[in-house]
């Protein structure tokens, strides 16, 4: 099955940017979308086709995608941004729906 | 206003059954895949199962498939999800998540529920 990495913990200060990895088989022939999950929170939905963003999340939340790792940017990070961040693709190969391992943001 | 609400949680024994209700409202549910995803306590999100706009194609995960079955309501805008055999690894926070028009087409979740707790337990 289709397994997707993602480094548990992330830690940044206010006003610098976090990078967070999602590493997955020839992943860039995917289309990854990014979730933020706030505690006791349901996800939400901050980045998806690689690098677009919905109606509503800021500009700073960017995304990229190329060989076999997918990276969520955020930049001017803030003290809100605080949460776990959880990769996800389709694998078409199995059928499945897959959730990266998620990623702890924390704010120094 | 997109609202999804899930419902049927509760304490159940290992091996026995519970359902799940997801109500849904300010869409055309019957335009969009629907789709389970379940969190266990201080762990990350795992799809448990999703089914097209016309419950024609429907998906599992492996942990789940031969003991939880899909399906959904279109003329009462509801997902349900029958959970037989019950483990204490099914212990979860259970999401309702709306897909894209086709199943397995990539697209992502845009909009979820705020969850339903399943606790297997003796």
């Amino acid at each position: 099955s289709y397994v997707l990495t993602q480094p548990p913990s992330v830690s940044v200060a206010p006003g610098q940017t976090a990078r967070i990895t999602c590493g997955g088989n020839n992943i860039g022939s995917k289309s990854v979308h990014w979730y933020q999950q706030k505690p006791g929170q349901a996800p939400v939905l901050v980045v998806y086709d690689d690098s677009d963003r919905p109606s509503g999340i800021p500009e700073r939340f960017s995304g990229s995608n190329s060989g076999n790792t997918a990276t969520l940017t955020i930049s001017r990070v803030e003290a809100g941004d605080e949460a776990d961040y959880y990769c996800q693709v389709w694998d078409s190969s199995s059928d499945r729906y897959v959730f990266g391992t998620g990623t702890k943001v924390t704010v120094l | 206003e997109v609202q999804l609400v899930e419902s049927g949680g509760g304490l159940v024994q290992p091996g026995r059954s519970l359902r799940l209700s997801c109500a849904a409202s300010g869409f055309t549910f019957d335009d969009y895949a629907m789709h389970w995803v379940r969190q266990a306590p201080g762990k990350g999100l795992e799809w448990v199962s999703g089914i097209s706009w016309n419950s024609g194609s429907i998906g599992y995960a492996d942990s789940v498939k031969g003991r939880f079955t899909i399906s959904r309501d279109n003329a009462k805008n509801s997902l349900y999800l029958q959970m037989n055999s019950l483990r204490a690894e099914d212990t979860a926070l259970y999401y309702c998540a709306k897909g894209p028009h086709y199943y397995g087409s990539g697209e992502p979740f845009d909009y979820w529920g705020q969850g339903t707790l399943v606790t297997v337990s003796s």
